[in-house]
């Protein structure tokens, strides 16, 4: 079974400039999350959907950043403009659901950003 | 609100060795707890996780933990450390709304 599937895994950009990412969860899960990790620190909650709906996005960012789930599958996460403090690693993870219960999260590999 | 503490930023054990990782937590409700690590440039991988039942919990690669509801605390152990086991542990709580907050991790080093 594949797990969760990101893309890119590095970018470095320029402050004010935008970028996104991309988030294939595994089959079958039905919520999907958004992280970012700052380094030395632990994943912070930007954004969970429930199939294509956002059902907590109270820490996104929500003047630059934005978030889209179309057909409640593959995601994408967008920065515009960048920031210098938006540089971090931006996790994304997926479970069952909450009608399966509360299941564990697998994480993706993460997109390691960096804004000079 | 939920919080979770990782009162060790980094740890040093040598191989062969027995290890205890601390993690305590706020929550107001009976939690969900879990153990995740975090290999260099990788996601995190759930090592184990604790919802209701047998307060001892066993997990993957000889990891355990153990939950005290008086002490707040999850602390996982394994009692004898590989130079593989190198990586940065995290613990995390959670709630049946599906949100999880994350401690700030523990670095494992490995010494020969």
């Amino acid at each position: 079974e594949a797990g969760v599937v990101q893309s890119p895994r590095y970018k470095i950009i320029e402050k004010k400039q935008p970028v996104a990412f991309w988030c294939n969860p595994i089959s079958g899960h039905n919520t999907l999350y958004w992280y970012r990790q700052n380094l030395g620190q632990g994943p912070e909650l930007l954004i969970r959907y429930e199939n294509e709906e956002a059902v907590d996005d109270s820490q996104l960012p929500k003047d630059r950043f934005s978030a889209e789930r179309l057909k409640g599958v593959d995601s994408t996460l967008k920065i515009q403009p960048a920031e210098l403090g938006d540089s971090a690693v931006y996790l994304c993870a997926s479970s069952l659901g909450r009608l399966a219960g509360y299941n564990e999260q697998y994480f993706g590999p993460g997109t390691r950003l960096t804004v000079t | 609100a939920q919080s979770v503490t990782q009162p060790d930023i980094h740890i040093t054990v040598s191989e062969g060795a027995s290890l205890e990782l601390r993690c305590n937590y706020s929550y107001g409700a009976t939690p969900y707890l879990f153990w995740y690590v975090q290999s260099p440039g990788q996601g995190l991988q759930l090592l184990l996780k604790y919802f209701s039942g047998d307060t001892l919990v066993q997990g993957i690669k000889g990891f355990e933990a153990e939950f005290k509801r008086s002490q707040s605390s999850f602390n996982l152990r394994k009692p004898s450390v590989h130079w593989s086991d190198a990586a940065e542990y995290f613990c995390a709580v959670g709630g049946g709304a599906g949100k999880s907050t994350f401690g700030d991790g523990t670095t494992l080093t490995v010494k020969p």
